[in-house]
């Protein structure tokens, strides 16, 4: 069974630009978190979408987006970028929203010049 | 305690050598507690989830213990090998939803 994937592993973007990255959930999960890590930070909560609903928000601002489509698939978008938003992007997918056991894909390195 | 804290942040230990971390997290609204392993330019790995007070699990080497009235959880390797060399993770979550709460994490490393 294939694990989670994640497009584009690395990304260079420059202040103000926007990005779209994208996540592959394992097949047959339908529930797909997002989590940003910065250097010196614990991995930080984004978003949770299941059924292609967000299901729960961290406390990021209104330029972090996401969405989630029929096959479970998602994509978070940046807009406006700015340098604090360099980071490692991760998604996680579990079966089901609520469900105990999640797996992680290898992460989008994102630097904002 | 109201965020999820691990010690020590970091460990160096030689092989053979057995080793145990601590993660510390808000005992109230507990649902669940994770473990991970992090190696570096790889997906975090999931260790353990573990629900109920007292729960110990184990997998290879490597066990965990739970207390959740006191919130607190030990992640213990015996006879640390090179391949053990990883970031251990811990995060937490409350209620039903999937949002998890982490930890900075342990980076340990083990050298011959």
């Amino acid at each position: 069974k294939a694990g989670v994937t994640q497009t584009p592993r690395y990304l260079i973007k420059t202040r103000g630009q926007q990005v779209t990255l994208s996540c592959s959930p394992i097949s047959g999960h339908r529930s797909v978190s997002w989590y940003q890590q910065t250097p010196g930070q614990g991995l930080q909560f984004l978003f949770e979408y299941f059924s292609e609903t967000q299901r729960n928000k961290g406390n990021f601002p209104g330029r972090f987006s996401g969405r989630q489509f029929s096959n479970s698939r998602s994509e978070m978008n940046v807009s406006t970028l700015e340098l604090g938003d360099s980071a490692l992007y991760l998604c996680a997918s579990s079966l089901r929203a609520g469900y105990n056991e999640q797996f992680f894909g290898p992460g989008t390195r994102l630097t904002v010049l | 305690i109201l965020n999820v804290e691990q010690s020590p942040q970091s460990l160096h230990v030689q092989e053979g050598d057995s080793t145990n971390f601590t993660c510390s997290f808000p005992s109230s609204n507990f649902y669940a507690l994770h473990w991970y392993r992090w190696e570096t330019a790889k997906s975090p790995e999931a260790l353990f989830v573990m629900t109920l007070n007292g729960d110990e699990k184990k997998k290879g080497r490597i066990s965990a213990t739970l207390n959740t009235k006191e919130g607190y959880s030990y992640l213990y390797i015996k006879g640390s090998q090179p391949e053990d060399s990883a970031t251990y993770l811990c995060a937490s979550n409350t209620g039903t939803a999937s949002k998890l709460t982490f930890g900075t994490g342990t980076r340990l490393q083990v050298t011959l």
